[in-house]
């Protein structure tokens, strides 16, 4: 069965430095996700992808925030200049065409981001 | 803005016996609710999951009832077992063509099922 996958798994950062987080969704998924989840409390809707653009984000995602689709297989997040509060885990997440259920959302096993 | 409540926190159930978890949500627009479970370190995974044309959907050991008026929807497992402890979110989206399908997570229950 097809998964969603990330890049690293584990990412150890310095605060004000730059960290991208890699995805690869589904093959034939359209719908594309990023949430985080710190530690002990809910997961967080963060952005959403569809069509080469984003089609919603939350008040997290700042301008310090940015995701790109770079080549049609990967999914990518950025954030150019971490602070302490965005040690979190990230998990990239895919929907579409393919599915189960065409609005099941998979997610891929998470990066767990520490800022120090 | 879009808020959705889960209770209980925690809940400690014997094997064998039947654990609820109940979540409310507050916009009515919400028609698609998963139920995923989050092994300590793992991805989620959706375990069910209901829209809002049908009332209650059942899975072997585990079902889920919605209540479009009251906004409230729950996941029912029964017989549970000590491989059921886990924490289990609820989440409410809004699908369809001209939505994102984004999903709002509740706070999460962890389930203790003890042998």
């Amino acid at each position: 069965e097809p998964e969603v996958t990330q890049t690293p798994s584990h990412q150890v950062t310095q605060m004000g430095q730059e960290v991208i987080l890699r995805c690869v969704p589904i093959s034939n998924h359209l719908y594309f996700y990023w949430y985080r989840q710190i530690l002990g409390q809910k997961v967080e809707f963060l952005v959403s992808f569809y069509n080469n653009e984003i089609s919603e984000k939350s008040e997290i995602f700042d301008d310090q925030f940015s995701v790109e689709r770079p080549d049609g297989s990967n999914f990518t997040l950025k954030i150019r200049s971490t602070k302490l509060e965005d040690s979190a885990m990230y998990f990239c997440a895919s929907s579409g065409r393919g599915s189960r259920s065409y609005n099941e959302q998979f997610f891929g096993p998470g990066t767990r981001l520490t800022v120090l | 803005g879009e808020n959705v409540e889960q209770h209980p926190s925690t809940l400690s159930v014997q094997e064998g016996d039947s654990a609820v978890i109940k979540c409310t949500y507050s916009d009515s627009a919400s028609n698609y609710f998963p139920w995923y479970k989050q092994e300590l370190g793992k991805r989620p995974q959706l375990i069910i999951d209901i829209r809002s044309n049908v009332g209650e959907k059942k899975d072997q050991r585990i079902a889920v009832t919605l209540n479009k008026t009251a906004k409230h929807f729950s996941l029912h497992i029964t017989e549970t077992q000590p491989e059921d402890s886990a924490v289990y979110f609820c989440a409410a989206s809004m699908a369809g063509s001209s939505n994102t399908g984004k999903l709002i997570f509740g706070q999460g229950t962890t389930l203790q099922v003890k042998p």
